[in-house]
């Protein structure tokens, strides 16, 4: 199986910042990768697939980038609403794997 | 609208069975792979497992392979989760899903159910 590894775990950041979450992979990907968003008792929400692009009614300030065993996922200008825990998910395997998730906490 | 309805979650004693289902709404089921991934209390996504859009093939995550199996009924628009020899570590929400395209292969998963809470307690 591909091990997605995500980070930071936690990343603390104020409105109008723009931060980066890194996923790393065990081995290439070929960029089947997506994001997705989860609130507290919600449930995940997708951001983006094939590492880039955009799903539809998602933010532009949202972006993502990468290839091979590394990608990124951008927010730029951080709004309240963007406070949650961020997930990437390899989908090159038959078997999906998930990371462990990255909190933005103000 | 597109939409995913589990049911069927609850308690259970290790070692129990329970099903899970999931209706489906607002698109043509018969044309997409469907998942089930859960969350136990607290922790990450887990994918557990995956149908293709027309049944014939399934695959498992190692944790549940052999105690768990996926199945659709297309003429009822509806995935199942038949989960047996239960664990507490089985405890957890379960979401059913559905993926971008028929499955083979995976794409990323555009919609997701509300989720049903499976609890496995002595």
């Amino acid at each position: 199986d591909i091990q997605l590894t995500q980070s930071p775990s936690t990343l603390s950041a104020s409105v109008g910042d723009t931060v980066t979450i890194t996923c790393r992979a065990s081995q290439s990907t070929n960029n089947y990768l997506a994001w997705y968003q989860q609130k507290p008792g919600k449930a995940p929400k997708l951001l983006m697939y094939k590492a880039s692009i955009l799903e539809a009614g998602v933010p532009s300030r949202f972006s993502g980038s990468g290839s091979g065993t590394e990608c990124t996922l951008t927010i730029s200008g951080l709004q309240p609403d963007d406070f949650a825990t961020y997930y990437c998910q390899q989908y090159k395997s038959d078997f999906v794997t998930f990371g462990g998730g990255t909190r933005v906490e103000i | 609208q597109v939409h995913l309805v589990e049911s069927g979650g609850g308690e259970a004693k290790p070692g129990r069975s329970l099903t899970l289902s999931c209706v489906a709404s607002g698109f043509t089921f018969s044309n997409y792979g469907m998942h089930w991934v859960r969350q136990a209390p607290g922790k990450g996504l887990e994918w557990v497992a995956l149908i293709w859009y027309d049944g014939s093939k399934t695959y498992y995550a190692d944790s549940v392979k052999g105690r768990f199996t996926i199945s659709r009924d297309n003429s009822k628009n509806t995935l199942y989760l038949e989960m047996g020899g239960l664990r507490e570590e089985d405890s957890a929400k379960f979401y059913c899903v559905k993926d971008r395209g028929y499955g083979d292969p995976p794409d990323a998963f555009d919609v997701w159910g509300l989720g049903t809470t499976v609890t496995v307690s002595a």
